[in-house]
């Protein structure tokens, strides 16, 4: 079967430095992709990891080793418009090129 | 220039009814996706379709019935809708479906079965 772990809640200051880890099990392995959802809003997507490694996007940056199943989303520069509740999904493999199974997410709080 | 849209927005409706959710998207997609998040935010796939075709059904009561006249539109069809029916109904689209890692979502229909 699948799963992933991710913290349920993290909180934060302005301009201060947070990761969020998540470790995941698969039968079978693509990458790792990391969402955005602000409450009432839609998933947004952020990021995707297939090699080890990080990628930089601005302020948020992703990392991801493949031998220890683990990946971090790493947001520098914190802004209030930051809260909101973050997913790591793993794309699994399936039919024509597999699906998504998505963390409980972590509810990000950044406080002033 | 809506990318995934989805209608209606809310529906609030009683136990037993029938109802629909319909899905376009704007983005010259072939795969599309329903997915169901919970009230702790838990958000599963329940279907997904590729160029019309279905490729994932989860394990999703048949109650649930999607349809997809083009590549893209999936509608998602719900009969005899119960209590635990309620909750926030994504849809979805990707490239294809070897681009499952990278998904645009609709704006969400909230139900509410009473």
């Amino acid at each position: 079967g699948q799963s992933l772990e991710q913290p349920s809640e993290v909180t934060a200051v302005e301009g201060a430095i947070v990761q969020i880890n998540c470790t995941y099990q698969t039968s079978g392995f693509y990458g790792l992709s990391w969402y955005q959802q602000h409450d009432g809003g839609a998933p947004t997507f952020l990021s995707y990891n297939a090699l080890d490694g990080l990628e930089e996007t601005g302020r948020f940056s992703s990392f991801l080793s493949r031998s220890d199943s683990y990946g971090y989303l790493l947001l520098q520069e914190l802004q209030m418009k930051d809260s909101a509740s973050y997913f790591c999904a793993v794309r699994d493999r399936g039919n024509q090129g597999g699906k998504l199974i998505f963390g409980q997410g972590t509810e990000l709080s950044v406080k002033p | 220039d809506t990318a995934v849209s989805q209608t209606p927005k809310y529906l609030v409706t009683q136990m037993g009814n029938d109802k629909s959710i319909k899905c376009e998207q704007n983005l010259g997609h072939d795969t599309m996706y329903w997915y169901k998040q919970d009230s702790k935010k838990f958000l599963k796939i329940m279907f997904s379709y590729n160029n019309k075709e279905l490729i994932i059904n989860e394990t999703v009561p048949n109650r649930f019935s999607p349809k997809s006249p083009d590549k893209a539109h999936l509608n998602l069809h719900i009969n005899s809708l119960e209590l635990g029916d309620s909750a926030v109904y994504f849809c979805a689209s990707s490239q294809d479906g070897t681009s499952a890692h990278t998904q645009y979502f609709g704006p969400g229909t909230r139900l509410t079965v009473l």
